[in-house]
């Protein structure tokens, strides 16, 4: 199957930094997803972005579909921001069944 | 829309103890599963149902049973609980096949210790 890798595993920042984390997947996808898993748990979608480039806010996300990747971009990062940052790809051809990497722990720093 | 819900939302079971984790959704979306995520990971599938009265094994099957009587509801059964089996459960939906459109919208997660 599928398999999704993350990187890098675990990132700290002082706030008002940017950064980019970065999501390989070793096969073609017709879905791939970033989520934002906060303090308590909660898994927020991000972006829904099988190809191209998506923004919201302070946030982007760009996939390659073609080269396999897929990147998500935190500019002037806030405290808020912390926690696990989950990419997961649907194999092309397959309904719904999402392959989650192990995530990128990102801390923010006051 | 209330989106997907899931309930309960925290859960402490004995060994060998049987539940019912709830899933609804009110989205009308033929694609359902359940995950889990145990520390340090992300999540695994458990099961899916790609519509009513039709369900599937995912990565992670043994213990878990499921069925999808309805569109809206999606129940994972642990018949004997074990503590391998603590974890956080997320339930899942997607559109559907027909629609063109994959996104998948999760719910607020039920955390279950089992002791």
């Amino acid at each position: 199957g599928i398999q999704v890798e993350q990187s890098p595993p675990d990132l700290i920042l002082q706030e008002g930094a940017n950064s980019t984390l970065r999501c390989n997947f070793s096969d073609s996808v017709n879905n791939l997803q970033w989520f934002h898993q906060n303090p308590w748990g909660q898994l927020i979608n991000l972006f829904y972005i099988p190809s191209g480039t998506k923004q919201n806010g302070r946030l982007s996300a760009t996939t390659v579909a073609t080269e396999r990747y897929s990147l998500l971009y935190i500019s002037s990062s806030q405290t808020t921001d912390s926690g696990v940052y989950f990419c997961a790809a649907t194999k092309g051809g397959s309904q719904g069944n999402l392959i989650f990497g192990k995530g990128t722990k990102l801390s923010v720093k006051p | 829309n209330a989106g997907v819900t899931q309930t309960p939302k925290f859960q402490v079971l004995k060994t060998g103890q049987s539940m019912t984790l709830q899933c609804a959704q009110d989205m009308n979306h033929e694609y359902m599963s359940w995950y889990r995520q145990d520390p340090g990971m992300g999540l695994r599938l458990i099961h899916y149902s790609v519509g009513a009265g039709i369900t599937d094994q995912g990565e992670v099957p043994n213990g878990y049973n499921v069925s999808r009587s309805t569109t809206e509801d999606f129940p994972l059964r642990l018949l004997s609980a074990a503590p391998s089996q603590t974890s956080v459960y997320f339930c899942a939906s997607t559109p559907g096949q027909g629609t063109g459109v994959t996104e998948a919208f999760f719910g607020q997660g039920t955390r279950l210790t089992v002791v």
